[in-house]
């Protein structure tokens, strides 16, 4: 089935260190996107990528990093600059417009 | 300024009955699409229906159907007949431009929850 996966479901990690997310797709889409979720908010753009090896800031893309080395992969690190690391973060990917999301990556920090 | 207004955090309905949702956007492009996207407790984002901005009709999917007032700048989703898995959060949110930079703006989302 074609679809988008994120895992882990949930990942724990220390103060200080750094943790990629990873995030894959096999709908053969050109675009996908990194989107944090804080609890009761809606959702705000980390990162997107529009095509292997290029990729834009979002709206609050300080503290991340992101790689698109391959259509089908978008990991996204969060790096220890990033002052409220804990969150839900999910991936998407896009074909004219509309977007397909992952099931997610609860990531606290602790 | 936000771009999606969602003025309604939270919303009780009677099962089997219908429940509007409203959204307002704000944007100066001519060319746009509002979608509309239902989140429930488990986290995933699950894809329920497109308006765009040169659409004639309203756009309906089963149950679902968005009420576009394009000089209202309103783009209040209807439920039909809900039923308890009904019960999630709900987002608005809205592309702008016509090219290949599909970023979506989201709204802070409503609560739906429904009662037997």
């Amino acid at each position: 089935d074609g679809g988008i996966t994120q895992s882990p479901k949930y990942l724990f990690r220390k103060e200080g260190q750094n943790v990629t997310l990873s995030c894959e797709q096999n709908l053969n889409h050109d675009a996908m996107y990194w989107y944090r979720q804080d609890p009761g908010q809606g959702l705000r753009l980390i990162y997107y990528s529009q095509i292997v090896n290029d990729f834009q800031k979002g709206d609050i893309a300080e503290g991340y990093s992101v790689s698109r080395e391959k259509k089908e992969s978008f990991p996204l690190t969060v790096t220890s600059a990033q002052k409220n690391p804990t969150a839900f973060y999910l991936c998407a990917s896009s074909r004219r417009g509309e977007q397909y999301f992952g099931p997610g990556t609860r990531l606290t920090v602790t | 300024a936000q771009k999606i207004t969602q003025t309604q955090p939270g919303m009780f309905v009677q099962e089997k009955e219908a429940v509007t949702l409203d959204c307002t956007y704000d944007t100066s492009d001519p060319s746009y699409g509002l979608f509309w996207y239902k989140q429930p407790s488990s986290g995933e984002m699950i894809f329920l229906i497109y308006q765009g901005s040169y659409d004639q009709q309203n756009a309906t999917e089963g149950r679902y159907s968005l009420n576009f007032q394009k000089a209202r700048k309103s783009a209040n989703l209807v439920i039909s007949a809900s039923q308890l898995g009904d019960s999630a959060m709900y987002f608005c949110a809205m592309r702008e431009g016509r090219g290949a930079d599909y970023k979506l703006s989201f709204g802070a989302g409503t609560t739906v929850t429904v009662r037997a």
